[in-house]
């Protein structure tokens, strides 16, 4: 059954202190992993798709890469306006592109 | 940009009524979901569709659940008798050609 685990499940950080998100996976056949920014009350935002291990996406202050087994979202030098939920999820190739999302780690960034 | 919407925002009933959540996907996308996320915890997978059939659904989208496309541009989701249970965000989405998935701002459906 494919599963998604997602670490820390809350980050304090300061304004500029760097800091990685891990999304740990399992799936039977990958068609993308995915990154998504949630703020409350709102539907998730995209930001990343992964699709093979060893690829890496850049988006600002923000960094995606993909291993076998985990991703992970590097935040650098991080601002207030970078609090979020960060979500990560997967889909195979199997069974009709059903996403599992993760818990989500809920990101605070102080000034 | 082109963006998904969703209606009603709110959306208050009572146990036992039939509710039907409206979503306009991006045109040209082929590929669409539904979502529910229960306050305070993760997005769950209810159903994705495909060339006006479901192509997977989950084990929460029992018989009282339904989808369709009525008209090749809205996509609705009926709930035919909502439980307490049912009370929650429901978010619908659209796949792009690079598989992102689009979400629109959720419906919340408060059964009471």
């Amino acid at each position: 059954e494919d599963q998604v685990t997602q670490s820390p499940e809350a980050l304090r950080l300061q304004e500029g202190e760097s800091s990685s998100l891990n999304c740990s996976y399992t799936v039977s056949g990958l068609r993308g992993l995915f990154w998504y920014r949630q703020d409350p009350g709102k539907g998730p935002e995209f930001l990343f798709t992964l699709y093979s291990a060893g690829e890496e996406k850049e988006k600002e202050r923000l960094k995606a890469t993909l291993t076998k087994k985990e991703s992970f979202l590097h935040i650098t030098a991080p601002k207030p306006e970078d609090s979020a939920t960060y979500l990560c999820a997967v889909q195979g190739t199997t069974g009709g592109f059903k996403t599992i999302f993760g818990a989500g780690t809920r990101l605070f960034v102080k000034a | 940009e082109p963006e998904v919407t969703q209606t009603p925002s709110h959306q208050v009933t009572q146990m036992g009524q039939e509710v039907i959540l409206r979503c306009v996907p991006i045109s040209n996308h082929l590929y669409f979901y539904w979502y529910r996320q229960i306050l305070g915890q993760k997005v769950e997978f209810l159903v994705s569709f495909y060339n006006n059939e479901i192509s997977e659904k989950s084990e929460i989208f029992d018989d009282q659940f339904s989808v369709e496309r009525p008209d090749g541009s809205n996509f609705t989701l009926k709930i035919r008798s909502t439980k307490l249970e049912d009370s929650a965000m429901y978010f619908c989405a659209s796949e792009g050609h690079l598989y992102e998935q689009y979400f629109g701002p959720g419906t919340r459906l408060t059964v009471t």
